[in-house]
């Protein structure tokens, strides 16, 4: 079955970019049946998409931070990024990538997610 | 963007109730739409995808229904390990929203 594993700072400094990293094991981010997403809660508070991407290169962002968000994918390690730029204490989340299939609200797989809080 | 409205935000029952929650979108999604239950410190995990399909391996007291813009997600005969918090998504508008979240606990 498929795990993944989020990976990157769990600091960073307002007005940075952070970045992060999930690697997937016992599949394949090319399986075109898929698309990989990033989620994020902060403390305490419900679940908001950031955005999906199909390895083909088809990708959609939240409006809200589609001007600070970029991912990307990584075939020949099997893993895929967020970027989110120009970052405030509200983007202080538990991050969580994921596994999702168009068969209607379907995100299957889920890593244990990254706690990242921005702060000086 | 769509909403998602999810009620109630809460919700207090006791072992064997049944319990239904409820999802409504702002406009049409077609059966586009998740039912997932969190626990504290953990990912959510998938209990019904397509508005009415159960995930393989979760209890046949999870039952989901629903099309167009009004949802539901009813738990039979609630269990222990029931008591969690449980959101809706839809995906129908990329890259999909969450409802509010509906805090199960228990009386």
């Amino acid at each position: 079955q498929v795990q993944l594993q989020e990976s990157g700072p769990g600091l960073v400094k307002p007005s940075q970019t952070l970045s992060l990293t999930c690697t997937v094991s016992g599949g394949s981010i090319s399986n075109g049946s898929y698309y990989w997403s990033w989620i994020r809660q902060p403390a305490g508070k419900g679940l908001e998409c950031i955005g999906r991407m199909y390895m083909s290169g088809s990708t959609n962002y939240n409006p809200s931070l589609e001007r600070r968000v970029t991912m990307s994918g990584d075939t020949s390690k099997n893993q895929f990024s967020l970027k989110l730029t120009s970052v405030t204490a509200a983007d202080t989340a538990v991050y969580y990538c994921a596994r999702g299939a168009d068969n209607g609200g379907s995100i299957d797989s889920w890593g244990q997610g990254t706690l990242v809080t921005v702060s000086s | 963007a769509i909403q998602m409205t999810q009620s109630p935000s809460s919700l207090s029952a006791s072992i064997g109730d049944t319990v239904t929650i409820t999802c409504r979108a702002s406009q049409g999604i077609r059966n586009d739409l998740g039912w997932y239950q969190q626990k504290p410190g953990k990912a959510p995990k998938l209990l019904i995808y397509a508005a009415s399909s159960l995930q393989s391996g979760v209890p046949s007291r999870f039952s989901g229904s629903g099309s167009g813009t009004d949802f539901t997600l009813t738990i039979s005969s609630l269990h222990p390990e029931d008591f969690a918090t449980y959101y809706c998504l839809q995906d129908y508008d990329f890259p999909g929203s969450f409802g509010q979240g509906t805090k199960l606990e228990i009386k």
